[in-house]
């Protein structure tokens, strides 16, 4: 059984960047996508963007697609979001979560427990 | 790159049925057989309890049931349960450079 554990809550200035690891344990590391989503406080759910590892390929939602990337270790079967230019509204909890089924299209049925983000001067 | 549409809160009582909408385009729901809905609980993390419309995973109680019809898909709980009471997410896949959208969220009450 596949399980996601992500890095620890943290506090970021306006402007500067962040990066969320995602260490998945269990199962084939590269034959599943990986995705990340982030809640803002009160809010939905947003999908970011995410990774096969084994076509090392990233997709992103075309708000983010200037200052998100997304990229993987796969000696540490880890899956890492940086998010760049960081503002307030960019407080949020983020997760990460696998597909369920190999490539895209599918449900997401394993999630990280979420690392809180707090940005603020 | 709007959200689906889903009415912010459904009640019922212990025992009851009830059903939540999530509406998209023909883009999104009305395009895939790949919606799928998200039980969360405060401070937790969302939980897959329908994927593909209408399946169940392992483990996830048969009182969840999805459908879908043209541009709509819905979430039925029946014989509702306090336990039940959480935030519910719908989402689908989307033909798109934003692969994939979420619903608005609807907040489940049990009286």
């Amino acid at each position: 059984q596949v399980q996601l554990v992500q890095s620890g809550a943290e506090v970021k200035k306006p402007g500067s960047s962040l990066k969320v690891s995602c260490k998945a344990s269990g199962g084939t590391f590269s034959s599943y996508a990986i995705s990340w989503m982030r809640q803002a406080p009160g809010q939905g759910l947003e999908w970011m963007g995410g990774i096969i590892p084994v076509y090392a390929a990233a997709n992103y939602a075309q708000k983010f697609q200037d200052r998100v990337t997304i990229s993987t270790d796969d000696s540490t079967t880890t899956v890492y979001m940086e998010l760049r230019s960081l503002r307030s509204e960019d407080t949020a909890v983020y997760y990460c979560a696998k597909v369920r089924l190999g490539g895209w299209l599918d449900a997401f049925d394993i999630w990280g427990q979420g690392s809180p983000v707090t940005v603020s001067s | 790159q709007s959200a689906l549409t889903q009415p912010a809160s459904v009640s019922g009582s212990p025992g009851q049925s009830i059903t939540i909408s999530c509406t998209g385009t023909s883009s999104d729901v009305g395009d895939y057989n790949y919606v799928s809905w998200y039980q969360q609980h405060p401070g937790k993390a969302p939980k897959l309890i329908i994927y593909a419309v209408t399946n169940r995973p392992s483990g996830v109680s048969n009182r969840f049931s999805g459908s879908k019809s043209g541009n709509t898909a819905s979430l039925t709980i029946s014989g509702l349960q306090a336990e039940d009471e959480a935030d519910y997410y719908c989402s689908s896949y989307r033909r798109s450079t934003t692969l994939y959208v979420f619903g608005t969220g609807t907040k489940v009450t049990v009286l």
